[in-house]
């Protein structure tokens, strides 16, 4: 099946910093990317929905200036967590589509702010 | 809103036991459903799915049937083995092409299969 790799798959940052997340298909070319958080016990939420070539699209209650989503090609895109703070510490799972086909999930990134 | 529910865990069986993991959902519309698997250390895996009423989606051995009548999408499996031990998502999607756009997921339930 299709490869997705998310990198790095653990980070520990400062509040107040600002950290990336990478997202990659790496044997298709995903024209949809989707990104979720979850937070322990909880369900995966869908935070955004980003198209190659054009702003990302935001769930309701996502600060779109917090978390830059880039979706520059049609193999990568990245989450920036800007200004970190240790509520941002959460769990971060891609996937990747190429529209309404299946989309396909990399192993996620578990993000600590401290 | 759109909403999955799911039996919470862990679950701890033993080998070639009998798997239920209750799977209910709430959709204005109609909803594909889909079961994703995760095993340690890796991303989600689609395991199966279903795209309207009376679909019986199987794979593995693990089968769930789309119940619209009781909203429901239990995933069942009748002999479990060690190597299922994972956290399974019970997962919607109104893409009426089935595809996997804007998952809504279950809160996951993690299974343990003892030797």
């Amino acid at each position: 099946g299709a490869v997705v790799s998310q990198h790095p798959s653990r980070v520990i940052c400062k509040s107040g910093t600002s950290v990336k997340i990478e997202c990659r298909s790496l044997d298709f070319q995903a024209t949809t990317m989707f990104w979720y958080r979850q937070f322990p016990k909880q369900s995966l939420m869908l935070m955004a929905t980003s198209n190659e070539g054009s702003k990302a699209t935001y769930e309701q209650g996502v600060e779109k200036d917090k978390f830059l989503i880039n979706h520059a090609s049609l193999t990568l895109s990245t989450l920036t967590v800007t200004s970190a703070h240790p509520e941002d510490s959460s769990f971060y799972i891609c996937s990747a589509g190429q529209g309404t086909t299946e989309a396909f999930f990399g192993q996620g990134t578990r993000l600590t702010v401290v | 809103g759109d909403s999955v529910t799911q039996m919470e865990g862990p679950v701890t069986l033993s080998e070639e036991a009998f798997l239920t993991i209750n799977c209910t959902y709430t959709a204005t519309g109609y909803p594909s459903l889909f079961w994703y698997v995760q095993y340690p250390g890796e991303g989600l895996q689609l395991l199966l799915k279903a795209t309207k009423a009376d679909d019986k989606g199987s794979n593995k051995g693990f089968e769930a049937t789309y119940r619209k009548e009781t909203t429901s999408f239990h995933l069942e499996k009748g002999s479990v083995q060690v190597s299922d031990s994972a956290v399974y998502f019970c997962a919607l999607s109104l893409s009426h092409q089935g595809g996997s756009e804007k998952l809504v997921f279950g809160k996951g339930t993690k299974l343990t299969v003892n030797p």
